[in-house]
């Protein structure tokens, strides 16, 4: 059984550039959420997407956004970046469903500089 | 003020130790909670959920008090194996609010 994976593992990027981030849930799972995770600190939630919408999101700025596709995967869009952004990116899939939440189970993440 | 907050660490200590980590969070209408565990450069992994009459997994034992929104984490003979960074984390409505984390380095 397949975890969470994300592609690509690392990325360079100029500022002012766009750049997309994409992840596979586990199978089974239909909600993937989106985290940001700054050097020495703790992941930050940015949005998380159930049955192809935006569900939550979390103090990010319009520059980021994202998609769910008919297969539970998504992709993560950040447009315009600035050195900011540089962090490792975790996609988190679980089965939310109803509304219960289950265990998150986390990708491997993208690791974003830019330069 | 943090949403969750944790004991700065790092916190160095000998095999055989036990640790103690503690966190607080400041939404009483958090749902549920967990710590997860999270190796350099790695991603999260949930080490256990933790409820308010307390839970044990081998030499992990967790324990929430709800009343004083307070989480913590309780580390029984340390392992070189254990040495990672260790993560509060609140369950609000399926959005996983984390605190920054706390190093643990667990030294021969």
């Amino acid at each position: 059984d397949a975890g969470v994976t994300q592609s690509p593992t690392h990325l360079i990027k100029t500022r002012g550039q766009q750049v997309t981030l994409r992840c596979s849930p586990k199978s089974g799972h239909d909600t993937v959420s989106w985290y940001q995770q700054a050097l020495g600190q703790g992941p930050q939630f940015i949005f998380q997407y159930y049955e192809e919408e935006e569900r939550q999101r979390g103090n990010f700025p319009d520059r980021f956004s994202g998609h769910q596709f008919p297969n539970y995967s998504s992709e993560l869009n950040v447009n315009a970046l600035l050195l900011g952004d540089s962090a490792l990116y975790l996609c988190a899939s679980s089965l939310v469903g109803t509304g219960d939440f289950t265990e998150a189970f986390f990708g491997q993440g993208t690791r974003l500089t830019v330069v | 003020r943090k949403e969750v907050e944790q004991d700065p660490g790092p916190f160095n200590v000998p095999e055989g130790a036990t640790v103690a980590f503690n966190c607080t969070y400041s939404n009483s209408a958090s749902q549920s909670f967990f710590w997860y565990r999270q190796d350099c450069r790695k991603e999260p992994k949930l080490l256990m959920s933790v409820y308010s009459s307390g839970n044990e997994d081998g030499r992990f034992t967790a324990q929430l008090n709800r009343a004083s929104q307070y989480i913590s984490l309780l580390i029984r003979d340390s392992k070189l194996s254990d040495s990672a960074t260790y993560l509060c984390v609140v369950n609000q409505g399926g959005k996983l609010i984390f605190g920054q984390g706390t190093e643990l380095s667990v030294k021969p």
